[in-house]
């Protein structure tokens, strides 16, 4: 049981480039989503998914695109990489535990920096 | 607009004392808060939670208290160890929702 993974750990871009980061979870979890942790802010969501081929948009989903085509994967693509998206991206899977309101997974998360 | 604040960015606790994590909220509609503890290059994983029907909760050496009048939680870790110096962060469910709003985080140094 690997719980939540992404990959990969750090990328550089340049501006104006593409890709994607990848997420996945093996606890069959409905709940999937995409966080970034800036300095001195709390964890801002930016997509999540309650189920596969169901996503919305959360606090932050500007200059991002989600799908969820399986339970598994929720992969995170960032379309023309800006300098304001330089971040700490968090993948993050729940369920329903009773009692405890949806306590979430988070995987080791991934160091992004747009030059 | 931060509807869930962690005034203190860092605190600084001696070992084997009680080390209190205080988080301020500005929406009534909370029904769930938890903590998560996390530690550097790593993801945040999850600690204790409190529904808002109780004023406290107890696991171990941690423990939540609510005060729904003030809007105020606070994390008591009792005795304080080493392995605790990590970054706390306070979050909150709205209205029985998946979405979790986080506070900025709290750094937790635990002296020798």
């Amino acid at each position: 049981n690997a719980g939540v993974t992404q990959t990969p750990k750090f990328q550089v871009l340049k501006t104006g480039q593409s890709m994607t980061l990848q997420c996945a979870q093996d606890m069959n979890h409905e709940y999937m989503s995409w966080y970034r942790q800036d300095p001195g802010m709390g964890l801002r969501l930016i997509h999540y998914s309650v189920g596969a081929g169901i996503t919305d948009q959360g606090e932050v989903p500007n200059g991002y695109n989600v799908s969820r085509s399986t339970t598994e994967d929720f992969p995170l693509r960032l379309l023309s990489a800006a300098p304001s998206q330089t971040s700490v991206y968090f993948c993050a899977s729940s369920y329903l535990i009773s009692g405890r309101g949806y306590e979430q997974f988070f995987g080791p998360g991934t160091r992004l920096t747009v030059l | 607009d931060q509807q869930v604040k962690q005034n203190s960015p860092s605190l600084s606790v001696q070992e084997g004392r009680i080390s209190i994590l205080n988080c301020d909220y500005t929406n009534s509609m909370f029904d769930y808060f938890l903590w998560y503890k996390k530690y550097p290059a790593e993801g945040p994983t999850f600690l204790i939670s409190i529904s808002s029907i109780k004023d406290k909760n107890e696991d171990g050496r941690f423990t939540v208290f609510l005060n729904k009048s003030a809007k105020h939680l606070s994390l008591h870790i009792v005795p304080s160890q080493p392995g605790d110096s990590a970054v706390y962060f306070c979050a909150a469910r709205w209205n029985s929702n998946y979405q979790l709003i986080w506070g900025a985080g709290t750094k937790l140094i635990i002296k020798p």
